[in-house]
C-alpha cells in the first residue's frame, strides 16, 4: 500500500512555544490530507481537511488560528500547534487520500506524533 | 449525522479461535467502509476497504463484509494469533466525503 510518513514521532515542548508536525506521502501524490487528534483509548477526532493549494477546512470547535495547516505541495502537509498549552498534549495523526492506481478513496495513515506540552 | 458504533469495545479470546468484530452505521449512503488496525502508540494500518457496491473483501485471514441495507459491517479474523492483538477501527466515508470512525474494539489474543 501507499506510505505516509509523519515527523516527528514524538515531541516535548514548553508551554507557549509552537510545534510543527509534518505529514508526507512518500510514493504518491495526495491532493487531500486529513489531520486527526486522538486522546487515550478514544477514537480519532477529525480536526481539519487539508487541500493542496487552498485553505484547510476545519471541523467545528477546532481553532484555525491555534492549529495552522499548510498544504503547499502534493506530498506535504504541515500542522503547527501555536502557543501550545498542556491541554494540547495529544496524539496527532495525519492521513492521505490515495486515489491513484487502485482503490479510490482509500486512506493511509502516518505513524502519528505524540505531543507533550510541559 | 452519521454515527459509527463498534461492538464489543473489548474482546479477549484464546489463540486459534475465529472471531467477528462488528461495526454498525446509521446512514447507509456511504461511499466506502474501511477497517484499520492500530497498535498502542502507533498510527493506523489499513486492513481492508469495501466500496459501497461491494459486499465483501478478503486479505489473508481477514474477511470484511458490508451490508448497507442493515447498516452493518463485520471483520472476520480466522485462526487468531497473539500478533493480532490490537485495536481495530472501522470508518465510513460518506457521500459528503466525511469520514467517521467508530471507537474501536480492543482485541487481546491469549497465547
Amino acid at each position: 500500500g501507499a506510505v505516509v510518513s509523519q515527523h516527528p514521532s514524538w515531541v516535548i515542548c514548553k508551554s507557549g512555544t509552537s510545534v510543527k508536525i509534518e505529514c508526507r506521502s512518500l510514493d504518491f501524490q495526495a491532493t487531500t490530507m486529513f489531520w486527526y487528534r486522538q486522546f487515550p483509548k478514544q477514537s480519532l477526532m477529525l480536526m481539519a481537511t487539508s487541500n493542496e493549494g487552498s485553505k484547510a477546512t476545519y471541523e467545528q470547535g477546532v481553532e484555525k488560528d491555534k492549529f495552522l495547516i499548510n498544504h503547499a505541495s502534493l506530498t506535504l502537509s504541515t500542522l503547527t500547534v501555536t502557543s501550545a498549552h498542556p491541554e494540547d498534549s495529544s496524539f496527532y495523526i495525519c492521513s492521505a487520500d490515495w486515489t491513484g492506481g487502485g482503490i479510490a478513496g482509500e486512506l493511509f495513515f502516518g505513524e502519528g506524533s505524540r505531543l507533550t506540552v510541559l | 449525522k452519521q454515527e459509527v458504533t463498534q461492538i464489543p469495545a473489548a474482546l479477549s479470546v484464546p489463540e486459534g479461535e475465529n472471531l467477528v468484530l462488528n461495526c454498525s452505521f446509521t446512514d447507509s449512503a456511504i461511499y466506502n467502509l474501511q477497517w484499520f488496525r492500530q497498535d498502542p502508540g502507533k498510527g493506523l494500518t489499513s486492513l481492508l476497504l469495501i466500496q459501497s457496491s461491494q459486499r465483501e473483501q478478503t486479505s489473508g485471514r481477514l474477511n470484511a463484509s458490508l451490508d448497507k441495507s442493515s447498516g452493518r459491517s463485520t471483520l472476520y479474523i480466522a485462526a487468531s494469533q497473539p500478533g493480532d492483538s490490537a485495536t481495530y477501527l472501522c470508518a465510513s466515508r460518506n457521500r459528503d466525503d466525511k469520514i467517521i470512525f467508530g471507537k474501536g474494539t480492543r482485541l487481546h489474543i491469549l497465547p
